[in-house]
């Protein structure tokens, strides 16, 4: 079993959806998530950055982070075409690399 | 300010053949990695450099891979010989400090192909 698991979908959308974007883990020694959204061709971009379980907004984006189930989600309002992308979902202990998910293609079209 | 700068963009190599990818982080970042990230995957961690030093290289394929940081700043990752398995994107991530815990920032990679 993999530390992090992450659905790769794809996901298709319409323009205007809501979208959640989601992934478990199994180490309960990580402490900080972040989200990362990945054009193709591009290098990863980060999104969002937690620190430890609650809620972070960003505009469209909210993420989510729940400790105690092992669970963290992005949620996009209002998606635009622009979305389009692979997200990431990442998530390390205190003074180690980042441990990443396999990636969600999503695609919202117009 | 600029971002994490990594050359080449793409290359194409015939297998058995040496490689070098180069790197260049977010000025003032103290922390460097190399993560390899294989079609339809996540990154996965090759090695990490706090300043000079590699303090994680547990996952570089020692036998083949190798990475060096002189003067804790620009790094090269070099694959000699090349194998077809290791046709993939290789990204550089920069962050400013370790104790900090603060977050990384990604370069637009090297797609390496063998073939």
């Amino acid at each position: 079993q993999k530390e992090v698991e992450q659905d790769p979908g794809p996901l298709s959308v319409p323009e205007g959806a809501i979208v959640s974007l989601n992934c478990t883990y199994s180490n309960s020694a990580f402490q900080y998530f972040m989200w990362y959204r990945q054009y193709s061709r591009k290098g990863p971009e980060l999104l969002m950055y937690t620190y430890s379980s609650g809620n972070k907004e960003d505009g469209r984006f909210t993420a989510q982070v729940d400790k105690s189930s092992k669970y963290i989600s992005l949620f996009i309002r209002d998606s635009q075409p622009s979305d389009s992308a692979t997200y990431l979902c990442a998530m390390r202990k205190a003074g180690t690399a980042l441990i990443f998910g396999k990636g969600t293609t999503l695609s919202v079209s117009s | 300010e600029a971002g994490v700068v990594q050359s080449p963009r793409y290359k194409i190599i015939e297998k058995k053949q040496p490689v070098a990818f180069w790197c260049n982080p977010i000025s003032g970042h103290n922390t460097l990695y190399w993560y390899r990230q294989n079609l339809g995957q996540g990154p996965e961690l090759l090695i990490r450099y706090e300043n000079e030093e590699a303090v994680d290289d547990s996952q570089l394929p020692k036998d083949r891979f190798s990475a060096e940081r002189l003067k804790g700043v620009d790094s090269t990752l070099k694959i000699q010989p090349a194998e077809l398995g290791d046709s993939a994107v290789y990204l550089c991530a920069s962050s400013l400090d370790r104790v900090m815990n603060t977050e990384a920032f990604f370069g637009q990679g090297t797609r390496l192909t063998v073939v």
